[in-house]
């Protein structure tokens, strides 16, 4: 099963107020990704969890904040939403000796009004 | 600026017909890959081919790579109105790091 979930599927939300995205795994991968996908944008790489050590992007250091409880979880927060924030959100995974090929789930779309 | 670019932002075919995608990256890379991403759906890789590689294969789809232009394309052949998506090129040194896309070209295929 190369199966990533991701819930919600749709996240409305206020301006101010935080935001709790969730992915989750099944395969025992290693790494787990989360990027920010705007429209007629490129998907881009917010931040990724190596095992329990979090990598963040020097650019939205600040404004996301990621927890993961153990292997097959991972989560993104945003703790103040602002207009900005909406876009989907796309989980991905890979494993030991495959880092090349990343799992995606389906995306959460975030609207923030 | 983008470290990659597809050509550009969307092809129309009719199904049966052949479709290119070309991608132009910026730096020395180890690698390319292609993603699709369907409607509803995340990206999924196709095929990733290395520098040391100018063509691959997986079924109907053909990857080139020209690492003196810095570019590559993409080829599917007797497309079907399924191959509609979103494709990426991921041009990379250390994907571990994570995957930087470029724009993507949105591929209509109509019967």
């Amino acid at each position: 099963d190369t199966t990533v979930k991701q819930n919600p599927r749709y996240k409305l939300a206020r301006v101010g107020k935080p935001v709790n995205l969730i992915c989750s795994q099944t395969m025992n991968h290693d790494t787990m990704y989360w990027y920010q996908k705007k429209p007629n944008q490129a998907p881009k790489l917010l931040l990724f969890y190596y095992d329990k050590i979090l990598n963040r992007e020097a650019d939205t250091f600040e404004k996301f904040q990621s927890s993961r409880p153990n292997n097959s979880f991972c989560s993104l927060y945003i703790g103040s939403a602002g207009l900005e924030y909406s876009a989907m959100y796309l989980c991905a995974s890979s494993g030991q000796g495959r880092q090349d090929t990343q799992y995606f789930g389906p995306g959460t779309r975030l609207l923030v009004l | 600026s983008q470290l990659a670019e597809e050509n550009l932002w969307a092809l129309s075919v009719h199904e049966g017909e052949s479709v290119t995608v070309n991608c132009s990256y910026k730096t020395s890379i180890t690698a390319l890959q292609w993603y699709r991403q369907k409607s509803g759906e995340g990206p999924a890789q196709l095929i990733l081919i290395r520098s040391n590689e100018r063509e691959k294969r997986n079924g109907r789809l053909r990857a080139t790579l020209d690492t003196s232009s810095q570019s590559s394309s993409l080829s599917i052949t007797a497309t079907r109105c399924e191959d509609t998506a979103v494709y990426f090129c991921a041009p990379g040194i250390d994907y571990a790091q994570g995957l930087t896309f470029g724009l993507g070209t949105r591929v209509s295929v109509f019967p």
